[in-house]
């Protein structure tokens, strides 16, 4: 059984749509992120959810929106995509909020033409 | 948090054991080391952390300096499957998850 799971593994898009990444875990734990890798391969944070409450929003841009329907689910809905959205987007999630132990998923690799 | 400096790239041979050097010279005395490393097209994997024991487990041991200026990452017998990019992060245990990866170092294993 998959710990982290993202679906898609593979998104190709036209700029100007609208695309949703989502992720589950089946780990118990209590918090989730979403981090994205760019083509230099610098992988940063972009959100933090603890018990489906937003933690961390790091500098990302209002067309990202992270959506937590429970603690196991933590979905990425992107508005209005753009070519620098282009990236890997990877999901974690960790058993608490401070802890430096994060699972990670596989990745989604967004691609905005 | 402390930042960390890392060489680029190593190579070990399969069965040696490999050692990847991290320095963190401003590292304070409430931050942790953090290894993580990234096999090609997978997502980032825990691998180990320490405060300033030296610490072991089924992936690796860890080694820390006495001034906690430096560490080491030892995987006592690479194989070819432990080629991945490594991850020396130094963070706050309270700001756990805003981990920040940097360049990391790109171990190949070979033959």
């Amino acid at each position: 059984d998959t710990a982290v799971s993202q679906t898609p593994k593979y998104l190709v898009t036209q700029m100007g749509n609208d695309k949703s990444i989502k992720c589950e875990q089946n780990l118990g734990h209590d918090t989730m992120y979403w981090y994205k890798q760019d083509s230099k391969k610098f992988l940063k944070i972009m959100f933090s959810y603890n018990n489906k409450e937003l933690i961390i929003n790091e500098t990302v841009p209002n067309r990202f929106s992270p959506k937590s329907p429970d603690k196991a689910h933590l979905n990425l809905h992107i508005n209005s995509l753009e070519l620098g959205d282009s990236a890997v987007y990877f999901c974690a999630s960790s058993l608490l909020a401070a802890t430096g132990e994060l699972f990670f998923g596989e990745g989604s690799r967004l691609t905005v033409l | 948090d402390a930042k960390t400096t890392q060489p680029t790239s190593m190579d070990c041979a399969e069965g040696r054991a490999a050692n990847l050097p991290c320095n963190h010279s401003t590292i304070s005395g409430n931050e942790y080391v953090y290894w993580y490393r990234q096999i090609h097209s997978q997502g980032p994997q825990y691998i180990i952390h320490g405060l300033k024991n030296n610490e072991t487990n089924e992936m690796a041991s860890l080694i820390i300096t006495e001034d906690r200026k430096s560490s080491t990452l030892i995987l006592p017998h690479a194989t070819l499957r432990d080629t991945a990019v490594y991850y020396c992060i130094v963070i706050s245990r309270n700001a756990g998850n805003m981990l920040t990866f940097g360049g990391g170092t790109r171990l190949m294993v070979k033959p």
